[in-house]
């Protein structure tokens, strides 16, 4: 069955490093790869999509990499702040996003900025 | 910007009973979806919708569940008789055909079945 696989135990790290979070995958092809952000009580909220043939995508503090042959992706936050606190979600799709297609999200990452 | 809104925020009902989550999503998205996430669980795809029909469903979304569109704005979400484990926070959320800009999530209802 399909798995996605993210770090379970909640990553602590110093407000100004950067931030590394891994999503893992098996049994699954997806064609797209999509972060979000939740915060406790609250719904998911968008931040990068990237495609399988892309390797990188940026936006602002932001980096999302996504190795197909690996069926891994990385998620990076630069100069992480404690209001970037919260967990992150890495969620699979194998047909285009602009379509009826669902999501299968991983179980989440929390990540505790401190100063 | 534009939001997906869903009451209520918090619901509580008697097992056997029926409840209906509402949403409003974003009015120029075309497509619909409800998903759950149990306490300290991940998020779960139950159902989406499309032209006023429902495109895929889960395992989970069984008879017990259905999804309406009654107007140009709202979605609903129905569970007719609750069980225990139908407790959980249910998410509406909303896309349009420009993929790249991701699904736009609502708060949730987080129902509570006892």
């Amino acid at each position: 069955s399909q798995k996605i696989e993210q770090n379970s135990e909640a990553l602590n790290i110093q407000e100004g490093k950067t931030a590394t979070l891994t999503c893992n995958y098996t049994n699954y092809s997806p064609a797209y790869l999509q972060w979000y952000r939740q915060d406790p009580g609250r719904g998911p909220v968008f931040l990068l999509l990237i495609r399988e043939n892309e390797k990188e995508k940026r936006k602002e503090r932001l980096k999302v990499t996504f190795d197909t042959t690996l069926k891994q992706s990385l998620f990076h936050i630069t100069a992480s702040q404690p209001a970037d606190s919260a967990t992150y979600l890495c969620a699979l799709t194998n047909r285009y996003p602009g379509t009826a297609s669902k999501l299968t999200f991983g179980t989440g990452t929390r990540l505790q900025v401190t100063l | 910007e534009p939001e997906v809104t869903q009451t209520p925020s918090h619901q509580v009902t008697q097992m056997g009973q029926e409840v209906i989550l509402r949403c409003v999503p974003i009015s120029n998205h075309l497509y619909f979806y409800w998903y759950r996430q149990i306490l300290g669980q991940k998020v779960e795809f139950l159902v989406s919708f499309y032209n006023n029909e429902i495109s895929e469903k889960s395992e989970i979304f069984d008879d017990q569940f259905s999804v309406e569109r009654p107007d140009g704005s709202n979605f609903t979400l129905k569970i007719r008789s609750t069980k225990l484990e139908d407790s959980a926070m249910y998410f509406c959320a909303s896309s349009s055909d420009r993929g790249s800009y991701g699904y736009t999530f609502g708060s949730g209802t987080r129902l509570t079945v006892v």
